[in-house]
């Protein structure tokens, strides 16, 4: 089993939608938890960290859920400029290394 | 505006040579780290360094090495014993504190000719 997993998608998303995807993570002892967006042939942009309590950023909510292991991002209102890949970020202690998932790739169209 | 550098942006080797990727910043952060990407995958660890004058092997670090003499600088070397280099290679810094998530570089694409 991998550490971390993501539905690779493409998520087919409206503009205007909303669209909600998970990642899964496999260690408990995990600490630190980011999304990432990735644009084709960019680096990947830090988008948010996700904290136990669940935070929003304007249209973009990551929420964590330890008990059953996951994270999800919601993004409300979707743009075209949201069309990317979304990276699951999981890590185990400060100042170590972070375990990346796949990506989830979201398609905003017209 | 501090960051991390990468050079060159595009980078082509032939057969059997050795090349190195260089990785800057002026974050004052003492981790660094180097990834690849392959089209279509994920990012696979190759080294890390948490200090100066350390480092540890990731996942995928057969064919490279790398160097850290400075805590700026984190340069890789792709060997000639790596059988498939053509990627996209990332180099990251991370901050202290567990909230801190990976600054990258904008990456150095290789492609073996």
């Amino acid at each position: 089993r991998k550490e971390v997993e993501q539905d690779p998608g493409p998520f087919n998303v409206p503009e205007g939608a909303t669209v909600a995807f998970n990642c899964t993570y496999s260690n408990s002892a995990s600490q630190s938890f980011f999304w990432y967006r990735q644009d084709c042939r960019k680096e990947p942009k830090l988008l948010m960290s996700v904290y136990s309590s669940g935070n929003e950023d304007g249209r973009f909510t990551a929420q964590l859920n330890r008990a059953s292991q996951y994270i999800s991002l919601l993004i409300r209102d979707s743009k075209l400029s949201d069309s990317a890949t979304y990276l699951c970020v999981v890590g185990k202690a400060a100042g170590n290394k972070l375990t990346f998932g796949g990506g989830t790739r979201v398609l905003v169209k017209p | 505006d501090g960051g991390i550098t990468q050079s060159p942006k595009y980078l082509f080797r032939k057969e059997g040579q050795n090349v190195t990727l260089s990785c800057e910043q002026n974050l004052n952060h003492d981790a660094m780290y180097w990834y690849r990407q392959d089209p279509g995958q994920g990012l696979r660890l190759i080294y890390y360094s948490q200090i100066v004058n350390d480092f540890q092997k990731g996942d995928i670090a057969e064919g490279y090495s790398v160097s850290r003499e400075k805590k700026e600088s984190f340069p890789l070397t792709v060997t000639s014993a790596q059988k498939n280099p053509t990627a996209f290679y990332l180099c990251a810094s991370r901050g202290e504190g567990q909230n801190y998530g990976y600054t990258f570089g904008s990456g150095t694409r290789l492609t073996v000719v």
